[in-house]
C-alpha cells in the first residue's frame, strides 16, 4: 500500500530536549516536504527536498532542521524545541515538483511544555 | 514569494445547496492550483486541481474555475451532503517551483 508514515504520532516534550520526527514514503517519490498546521494559519511549509541531499527552506524554517540522506526518508529535527513549536506536523511527498498530488502522512501532534 | 488568500474562513450551508470557496494569489507566474479536503482528525487529501492552461474543471459534484487575469480561482460544490463537511484548502505553485503555498482554509459545515 502506497503511504507516507510519520512517527511519533503524538509527543509531549519539554523545552530544549532535542527530538526527531521521522517520515518515510514507499512510493519512490523525489519530492518531500514538511508542513505545520496551526488553528487559523492553515498549512505552512517548513522545509522541502527535491531529491537526495537537496533541501531548501520553506516559509517557516526557524528552529527546524532536515536531512535527506535516502530517497524514502525525510526526518524533521527540532534541536531545542520551544513552546511556539507546539503544533500538528505533516510530512508529504509527490512524484516530482509540486505540480502534482501531494500525499500526506497522518500527522504528528507535538506539544512542547 | 507567493501569497494565497482564501475566503470565507467558515461557511455553513443547508444540505442540497451549493457552496463556493474563493482564493486569490499574488504571483502571476503560478500555474498550478490544487484543492485539498481535510476531514476532522484526518490528513489533507487532494480533491481536484487545475492548471493555468484550463479555465474550468469538473469532477462530479465539484468544480474549480480559474481566472488568470484576476488571479483568482474558486471551488464549487453542488448538491452538498453532510460528508462534504470538512476544512478545504486552496494552494498555488509556480512553474518549476518546489513550493506549494496554501490558503488558511475554509471550514465548511453542511447542515442536514
Amino acid at each position: 500500500e502506497a503511504q507516507v508514515t510519520q512517527n511519533p504520532r503524538y509527543l509531549i516534550t519539554v523545552t530544549g530536549k532535542k527530538l526527531t520526527v521521522t517520515c518515510s514514503q514507499n512510493m519512490n517519490h523525489e519530492y518531500m516536504s514538511w508542513y505545520r498546521q496551526d488553528p487559523g494559519l492553515g498549512l505552512r511549509q517548513i522545509y522541502y527536498s527535491m531529491n537526495v541531499e537537496v533541501t531548501d527552506k520553506g516559509d517557516v524554517p526557524e528552529g527546524y532542521k532536515v536531512s535527506r540522506k535516502e530517497k524514502r526518508n525525510f526526518p524533521l529535527i527540532l534541536e531545542s524545541p520551544s513552546p511556539n513549536q507546539t503544533s500538528l506536523y505533516f510530512c508529504a511527498s509527490s512524484l516530482g515538483q509540486t505540480t502534482g498530488e501531494l500525499f500526506f502522512g497522518e500527522g504528528s501532534r507535538l506539544t512542547v511544555l | 514569494g507567493e501569497n494565497v488568500e482564501q475566503h470565507p474562513s467558515t461557511l455553513s450551508v443547508q444540505e442540497g445547496d451549493s457552496a463556493v470557496i474563493k482564493c486569490t494569489y499574488s504571483d502571476s507566474a503560478s500555474n498550478y492550483f490544487p484543492w485539498y479536503k481535510q476531514e476532522l482528525g484526518k490528513r489533507p487529501q487532494l480533491i481536484i486541481d487545475i492548471r493555468s492552461n484550463v479555465g474550468e474543471k469538473k469532477d462530479q459534484r465539484i468544480a474549480v474555475t480559474l481566472n488568470k487575469t484576476a488571479k483568482h480561482f474558486s471551488l464549487h460544490i453542488t448538491e452538498t451532503q453532510p460528508e462534504d463537511s470538512a476544512v478545504y484548502f486552496c494552494a498555488a505553485a509556480g512553474a518549476g517551483s518546489y513550493q506549494l503555498t496554501f490558503g488558511k482554509g475554509t471550514k465548511l459545515s453542511v447542515i442536514p
